[in-house]
């Protein structure tokens, strides 16, 4: 989900679980997402990315949900691993009017225990 | 490997001075891009160009300076305008086809400090 301020939200989860984070996006209009991991003190790398006439995708241990509905984003991750820790955060397309302008979320901590 | 490289990783300075961040990409792609990331915040764009010699602002502009003069470079000057500079600089490039948005790629950042 979204931050407040300087803290972000944490979702610890065990080895072997499935994570679920999530993402609120701002713009009923918007017509692309993608998801992003950043690991400590390195560039966002992409994980998955969906289209607004798409409501699910999948890749490689990881689904993207959309609901355009509730204009809320998921990214579901299967078997999380320890390598799977880091903050991950959405991006909406903010298209028509706009041109095309990605708008960043602050992100969620995951947290994987062992 | 294609990527882009942002170099230097830290960067101190002074209060006052000019700093320039470098950012170079190989994978042929048009447009480039310079993010801001403060703790807790989505990036903020800065600058934005999708065409050698043109750029445009992005949402926090000011303080900042860029310029395309070849399609692999992007170099980013933070003036001594900019109040606030001391952040994680991103920076990141993407394909343009036609008016389909595609995935950003990110170098790994450059974290400026001034004091």
């Amino acid at each position: 989900g979204e931050s407040v301020g300087l803290h972000l939200p944490t979702l610890s989860v065990q080895e072997g679980d499935n994570s679920i984070i999530n993402c609120a996006y701002s713009n009923s209009a918007s017509d692309y997402f993608i998801w992003y991991k950043q690991e400590s003190g390195k560039g966002p790398q992409f994980i998955i990315d969906i289209r607004s006439n798409m409501d699910k995708r999948q890749g490689q241990r990881v689904t993207v949900l959309l609901n355009k509905t509730v204009k809320h984003l998921s990214l579901q991750i299967a078997a999380t691993q320890p390598g799977d820790s880091a903050v991950y955060f959405c991006a909406e397309n903010f298209g028509g009017e706009y041109g095309n302008k990605l708008v960043f979320g602050a992100g969620t901590i995951l947290r994987v225990k062992s | 490997d294609g990527g882009i490289t942002q170099s230097p990783k830290y960067l101190f300075r002074k209060e006052g001075q000019n700093v320039t961040l470098s950012c170079e990409q190989n994978l042929n792609h048009d447009a480039m891009y310079w993010y801001r990331q403060d703790p807790g915040q989505g990036l903020r764009l800065i600058y934005y160009s999708q065409i050698v010699n043109d750029f445009q602002k992005g949402d926090i502009a000011e303080g900042y300076s860029v310029s395309r003069e070849k399609k692999e470079s992007f170099p980013l000057t933070v003036t001594s305008a900019q109040k606030n500079p001391t952040a994680f600089y991103l920076c990141a490039s993407s394909k343009l086809a036609g008016g389909t948005v595609s995935p950003l790629h990110f170098g790994n950042g450059t974290r400026l400090t001034v004091t």
